[in-house]
């Protein structure tokens, strides 16, 4: 199985700061078909997971442009150019390159 | 809007059975993979089963192949979570969420809780 790596574990930041998170696999995440399903999703408290940017780079829909994504192959980074009240929760990237697909053990935005 | 809710989550003995419902409305379900995904009580989430549009196709992890079954009726618009020989470390949040044809579980049901314990 491709094993996610995300880092850190828990980010303290200030309102209004730019923040980075790492998530490195195991193994290239270059489909057969050319693709990089590798993706993010944000978890705010006591609800579901939410789909924030897909392969690689793509934000969601309704997902606001401080978010970016970046990377290829094997490391990957997700930004959030200034912080806002809104965007505190669980980060998890998730690979679709491979079954089974596999996430990172998330992590943790929370205000300084 | 696309709503997915889940029901029938509870709590088993080890060993036991179980089966989870996700009724799905806003969309056509018919023509999109759906996923069952479970998220365990350290946080840390598990892709748990995939269905093709059609129902023709499943996919497993290997630790839940062979106890778990995914099915699916798209004339009710519903999908299926149907779980034998329960385990302790089956004790999750599960989700039923829906594919845009992208390898990924772009909308997620609020989920439903198992608990696996004697």
């Amino acid at each position: 199985d491709v094993v996610m790596t995300q880092t850190p574990l828990s980010l303290p930041v200030s309102l209004g700061d730019q923040a980075s998170i790492s998530c490195r696999s195991s193994q290239s995440l270059v489909h057969s078909n050319g693709n990089t399903y590798l993706h993010w999703y944000l978890q705010k408290p006591g609800q579901s997971p939410k789909l924030l940017i897909y392969k690689v780079s793509n934000r969601f829909s309704g997902v606001p442009d401080r978010f970016s994504g970046s990377g290829s192959g094997t490391d990957f980074t997700l930004k959030i150019s200034r912080v806002e009240a809104e965007d505190l929760g669980v980060y998890y990237c998730c690979q679709g390159s491979h079954v089974p697909f596999t996430f990172g053990s998330g992590t943790k935005l929370e205000i300084k | 809007e696309v709503q997915l809710v889940e029901s029938g989550g509870g709590l088993v003995k080890p060993g036991g059975s179980l089966k989870l419902s996700c009724a799905a409305s806003g969309f056509t379900f018919s023509d999109y993979y759906m996923y069952w995904v479970r998220q365990t009580p350290e946080k840390r989430l598990e892709w748990v089963a995939t269905i093709s549009d059609g129902g023709s196709y499943t996919y497993y992890p290997d630790s839940v192949k062979g106890r778990f079954t995914i099915s699916r009726d798209n004339a009710k618009n519903n999908l299926y979570l149907q779980m034998s020989s329960l385990k302790s470390e089956d004790t999750a949040m599960y989700y039923c969420a829906r594919d845009v044809g992208l390898r990924l579980f772009a909308y997620w049901g609020q989920g439903t809780l198992v608990t696996v314990s004697a």
